[in-house]
């Protein structure tokens, strides 16, 4: 059974830094792209960032470019995401999330339960 | 203000049918496959529907997909309360080099 297990979130202030984990279980991690996906309280889903599986090729939201860093550890199926310069709109619940096809972006398959980021002083 | 434009809600009666709009433009439906969402209350978001209309094991056709140009749909029939959550569309946006969601669509089931 495919499982995603994200880690790492917390309070943090502004212009701080943060790096969240995620833990693959139950399928061939290096083969596929990884996504994180995020969600603000009361608010819809917002795409954050890709990267495909060998760790090759990497995709930021506008929003985040240049402050986050998506990673993968294909030896450890993890894949991170370091956040620095947060900021109180980076605040939500940070999703990981498998994607399902052969494509490098195909569609999100499974997500997990996320872990929430609050950025605040 | 999202990149595709779906409704902010929908509702209709228990057994009825409802459908969900999701509006974009030739940089991202009209030139790549669309996938939708069920984020139940309190739940981490489900797969619902991939590339516009095949759906995932486990998911009942009840629900389906479609799409026309620069739109997609997504059709609900044979209502449940279960069904009330939000629904999300998605899909790749090549002039961005990003992945797109629409704002989402709260559906009732009254």
């Amino acid at each position: 059974q495919v499982g995603l297990v994200e880690s790492g979130g917390g309070v943090v202030q502004p212009g701080r830094s943060l790096r969240l984990s995620c833990s693959a279980s139950g399928f061939t991690f290096r083969s596929y792209a990884m996504h994180w996906v995020r969600q603000a309280p009361g608010k819809g889903l917002e795409w954050v960032a890709i990267m495909s599986y060998d760790g090759s090729k990497e995709h930021y939201a506008d929003s985040v470019k240049g402050r986050f860093t998506i990673s993968r550890d294909n030896s450890k199926n993890m894949l991170y995401l370091q956040m620095h310069s947060l900021r109180p709109e980076d605040t939500a619940l940070y999703y990981c999330a498998k994607d399902d096809g052969s494509s490098y972006f195909n569609w999100f398959d499974p997500w997990g339960q996320g872990t929430l980021v609050t950025v605040s002083s | 203000q999202s990149v595709l434009t779906q409704p902010p809600s929908v509702s209709a009666a228990p057994g009825q049918k409802v459908t969900i709009s999701c509006s974009g433009s030739s940089s991202n439906i009209g030139n790549n496959y669309v996938s939708w969402y069920q984020q139940l209350p309190g739940a981490a978001p489900k797969l619902l529907i991939y590339d516009n209309n095949d759906r995932p094991s486990g998911i009942p056709d009840r629900f389906s997909g479609s799409k026309s140009g620069t739109s997609a749909t997504l059709g609900i029939t044979g209502l449940q309360t279960g069904d009330e959550a939000d629904y999300y569309c998605g899909t790749w946006d090549s002039s961005l080099s990003a992945v797109v969601f629409g704002g989402g669509t709260k559906l009732t089931v009254l």
